[in-house]
């Protein structure tokens, strides 16, 4: 069955980064991308970027371009997302979810979601 | 960007009716990429619908989409105890990918 493990939860200070990994398994990680949205507490879901997982090609929401980065590791079937220079308001769940299209070129809807992972930015 | 409203933003129901939700696109969403999602407390959202109609696998059909252009509609047709959570709403069709507010559905 197809599952989205990511890393735990992270306390970090201003101006800190932090590298969170989404370990899949259960299908063939290069065929479908991986895009990460983040939850702030008591809030609703906002699209970070996209990564297609079969030639590295990445889409960044512009809000936060410039401070992330998506990188997978096609080996150990893993993404990842650093997010660099953490303010207050990137305080949030992040989850990685999979693309539902196969072998797509451009971030659609996703079917499989990891089980987030809570970062926490406080001095 | 494409900004997407919910509404209600709260919708106050008992098991066995039907809930209508709303999902209004600031701008056509193109070929219907509108998807749904589920999102129980301390859970990953669910996937429900995507293309705007098309139920995910093992969705019961009594979940319905429909709707293109700029309006979408999920609707729920005998509402389940398992049900009341909120769902969002997601376009797809233009960067960057944008989602709805959510509505919450609860227990009357």
């Amino acid at each position: 069955q197809v599952q989205l493990v990511q890393s735990g939860a992270e306390v970090k200070k201003p101006g800190a980064s932090v590298k969170v990994s989404c370990k899949a398994s259960g299908y063939s990680f290069t065929s479908y991308g991986i895009s990460w949205v983040r939850q702030a507490p008591g809030q609703g879901l906002e699209w970070m970027g996209w990564i297609s997982t079969h030639n590295g090609n990445t889409k960044y929401a512009q809000k936060i371009q410039g401070r992330v980065s998506m990188t997978t590791d096609t080996s150990t079937s893993t993404a990842y997302m650093e997010l660099r220079s953490l303010r207050s308001d990137d305080t949030a769940v992040y989850y990685c979810a999979r693309e539902g299209v196969y072998s797509s070129s451009w971030p659609y809807y996703f079917d499989y979601w990891g089980q987030g992972t809570l970062v926490t930015v406080s001095s | 960007e494409i900004v997407l409203t919910q509404s209600p933003g709260t919708l106050s129901l008992s098991p066995g009716e039907r809930a209508t939700l709303s999902c209004r696109a600031s701008q056509s969403v193109s070929s219907s990429y509108l998807a749904w999602y589920q999102q129980k407390p301390g859970q990953a959202p669910r996937l429900l619908i995507y293309g705007a109609s098309s139920r995910a696998t093992g969705i019961p059909d009594r979940f319905s989409g429909s709707g293109s252009g700029t309006d979408f509609t999920l609707t729920i047709s005998r509402l389940e105890p398992e049900d009341f959570a909120v769902f969002y709403c997601q376009q797809y069709g233009s960067s960057p990918l944008t989602f709805g507010g959510g509505t919450k559905v609860e227990i009357k």
